[in-house]
């Protein structure tokens, strides 16, 4: 089974809108930690945001925020304001701290295209 | 500034060929990783290591091999290159539980490798 499932392969906004990228994700791990990353065209892979599952309030790091829902298993990235930068891959990753400690498990990411 | 470097950053090599992708960090991490990127896979784990003489299989370990002689290094190699291992290839690094630097892990800019 998936553990980190992106069920967008692309997403389009435009620029200066909101947008939500989905990541809902697969553990019996009562421990573990949800992160988003950025990738660019240019290849590298850009950190965005952490949230650990006993944290009790959302992540944010500047226009970016992450929708935490722990009942349903969901870690979606908000991105406010969006720039024509934005545009890239966006992967969601999961570590399970009982099981794979300091492993990253990567789900399929999601290309967002920003419109200006 | 702390960084990781891979090297070489493009290599076209021939199938049965032994390569190996070098991986530097002077962040003085404990953990290191190598995930391999493919269309439709997102990042896979290959092989990582918490510390010096300790390496552990990864999701797709065949055909690769790692060795952790200091902290800095974690070298990756293909014994008999295949062109299934074509792809892009990361390093990775972070710190250890319970330091500020655990909650982000931090990629190298990434080697794209064909087997041809």
């Amino acid at each position: 089974a998936q553990k980190i499932t992106q069920t967008q392969p692309g997403m389009f906004v435009q620029e200066k809108e909101a947008v939500t990228l989905d990541c809902t994700y697969d553990t019996s791990d009562p421990s573990y930690g949800l992160f988003w990353y950025k990738q660019p065209s240019s290849g590298e892979m850009i950190f965005l945001i952490y949230q650990g599952s006993y944290d009790q309030q959302n992540a944010t790091e500047g226009r970016y925020s992450l929708n935490f829902q722990k009942a349903r298993k969901s870690a979606n990235l908000v991105i406010s304001a969006s720039q024509l930068g934005d545009s890239a891959m966006y992967f969601c990753a999961m570590r399970e701290e009982g099981t794979s400690y300091g492993k990253l498990t990567f789900g399929q990411g999601t290309i967002l295209t920003v419109h200006p | 500034d702390a960084e990781i470097t891979q090297s070489p950053r493009h290599k076209i090599t021939e199938t049965g060929r032994q390569v190996t992708l070098a991986c530097h960090q002077t962040w003085n991490h404990n953990n290191m990783f190598w995930y391999r990127q493919d269309l439709g896979h997102g990042l896979r784990l290959i092989h990582y290591s918490y510390g010096v003489q300790d390496t552990n299989k990864g999701e797709v370990s065949d055909g690769y091999s790692v060795s952790r002689s200091n902290t800095e290094d974690l070298p990756l190699t293909l014994e008999s290159a295949a062109s299934s291992q074509t792809s892009v290839y990361f390093c990775a690094s972070s710190q250890i539980p319970g330091t500020s630097g655990y909650n982000e892990q931090f990629f190298g800019p990434g080697t794209r490798l064909t087997v041809l």
